[in-house]
């Protein structure tokens, strides 16, 4: 089945720094590719997603890209701030009902 | 902006008792999920449900654990016989079909003593 593997653990970023998180997935029929952002004592909350159709995706401060042949993404966050801090989680999913696959998650710590 | 509903928010149980977790998905949903996470670790799949049945289950979900849908609005998680390692955050998902976006509810979070 799918695995999916994400680096850093942890992230340390100076306010107003860009951050960058990556993954990578097994599965090579995988298409589907979202980004969760975990607040302390919340659920997921899905921030942006990608499809296996395009290589990056855009949405203010967040973008996502995607390297099919490489089976890596990758989430960006520009210019850093305190609320961004919280645990990122990727995911990976083959299409239909097949459920998604989450990588061991981020914790981003936005320094003030 | 409709969002998956769950309660308790916590739930404290003695082990070997019964415990039922309950979720209303968004309401034009027709997949749904249980998902647990225990203390700093990832997001792991439990089962999926759709059209009255489950679609599927990981190893985590034995005989221990049912889903039920009583009718049209909630979607239970039944754990028969709690253990300790059964302690972690549970949560519920949903979505309106294959391929579509996940949404998660807040999640409940359950202490087996």
């Amino acid at each position: 089945g799918e695995n999916v593997e994400q680096h850093p653990s942890t992230l340390s970023v100076q306010e107003g720094d860009s951050a960058v998180i990556k993954c990578t997935y097994s599965d090579s029929a995988s298409n589907y590719f979202p980004w969760y952002k975990q607040e302390l004592g919340k659920g997921p909350q899905l921030i942006i997603d990608i499809r296996s159709n395009v290589g990056e995706k855009k949405d203010q401060r967040i973008a996502v890209t995607l390297n099919k042949t490489a089976k890596h993404f990758s989430l960006h966050i520009t210019e850093t701030q305190p609320e961004d801090s919280a645990v990122y989680f990727c995911a990976a999913i083959y299409s239909g009902n097949t459920p998604l696959v989450f990588g061991k998650g981020t914790r981003l710590s936005v320094i003030a | 902006e409709p969002e998956v509903t769950q309660t308790p928010s916590h739930q404290v149980t003695q082990m070997g008792q019964e415990v039922i977790l309950r979720c209303v998905p968004i309401s034009n949903h027709l997949y749904f999920y249980w998902y647990r996470q225990i203390l700093g670790q990832k997001v792991e799949f439990l089962v999926s449900f759709y059209n009255n049945e489950i679609s599927e289950k990981s190893e985590i979900f034995d005989d221990q654990f049912s889903v039920e849908r009583p009718d049209g609005s909630n979607f239970t998680l039944k754990i028969r016989s709690t253990k300790l390692e059964d302690s972690a955050m549970y949560f519920c998902a949903s979505r309106p079909g294959p391929g579509e976006k996940l949404f998660f509810g807040s999640g409940t979070q359950l202490s087996v003593l």
